[in-house]
């Protein structure tokens, strides 16, 4: 089966660098997307790695090693607003287009 | 960006009744959408997948006479809880996707079956 691994929850204080692992155990997927989601709100995509290798969008970084079945998230200059819950997925293409969510990282942010 | 909008945002309903509820994308033709179900501080669990035209595809587990999936036009996908119980209320999420890899979601329905 499919199982995407993440650290529950993670707390790191205003202005740092935090990192949100997953590791997983499937394969044969296209790529490795990272979403947010705020309390109550819908998932909003950060970023996607579709090779091996470091993938830079502003304060956000995502990295991914298929060989190591493992990817992470990096959030920069943390704010405030970025406490929220984190989710890795992976993209199935091909014929299903499934998108299969890891467990989630709940970030607290302190000031 | 695309827009996908569901309605209702919130339903509360008696346990046996069945529930429906609307996924549209706004601005874009989604020729294939997704239903999630997420529960408390827990992760999005995929349901089905909805071709339109076609009959929907279910996860595993997942009772396809409960929770009954329409994708009639390139906007409009909808997903009936029939006998509605306690144990399905939950966060419902759709997503719609158009050509190429990106899946843009809804806000999502809260429901609750008291």
């Amino acid at each position: 089966g499919q199982s995407l691994e993440q650290p529950s929850e993670v707390t790191a204080v205003e202005g740092a660098i935090v990192q949100i692992n997953c590791t997983y155990q499937t394969s044969g997927f296209y790529g490795l997307s990272w979403y947010q989601q705020h309390d109550g709100g819908a998932p909003t995509f950060l970023s996607y790695n579709a090779l091996d290798g470091l993938e830079e969008t502003g304060r956000f970084s995502s990295f991914l090693s298929r060989s190591d079945s493992y990817g992470y998230l990096l959030l920069q200059e943390l704010q405030m607003k970025d406490s929220a819950s984190y989710f890795c997925a992976v993209y199935y293409g091909g014929a299903t287009n499934k998108l299969i969510f890891g467990t989630g990282t709940l970030l607290a942010v302190q000031p | 960006g695309a827009v996908v909008s569901q309605h209702p945002s919130r339903v509360i309903c008696k346990s046996g009744t069945s529930v429906k509820i609307e996924c549209r994308s706004l601005d874009f033709q989604a020729t294939t959408m997704f239903w999630y179900r997420q529960f408390p501080k827990q992760s999005l669990m995929l349901m089905a997948t909805s071709n339109e035209g076609s009959k929907a595809t279910y996860e595993q587990g997942v009772e396809k006479d409960k929770f009954l999936i329409n994708h009639a036009s390139l906007t409009l996908s909808t997903l009936t809880v029939t006998s509605a119980h306690p144990e399905d209320s939950s966060f419902y999420i759709c997503s719609a996707k158009e050509v190429g890899e990106t899946q843009y979601f809804g806000p999502g329905t809260r429901l609750l079956v008291l």
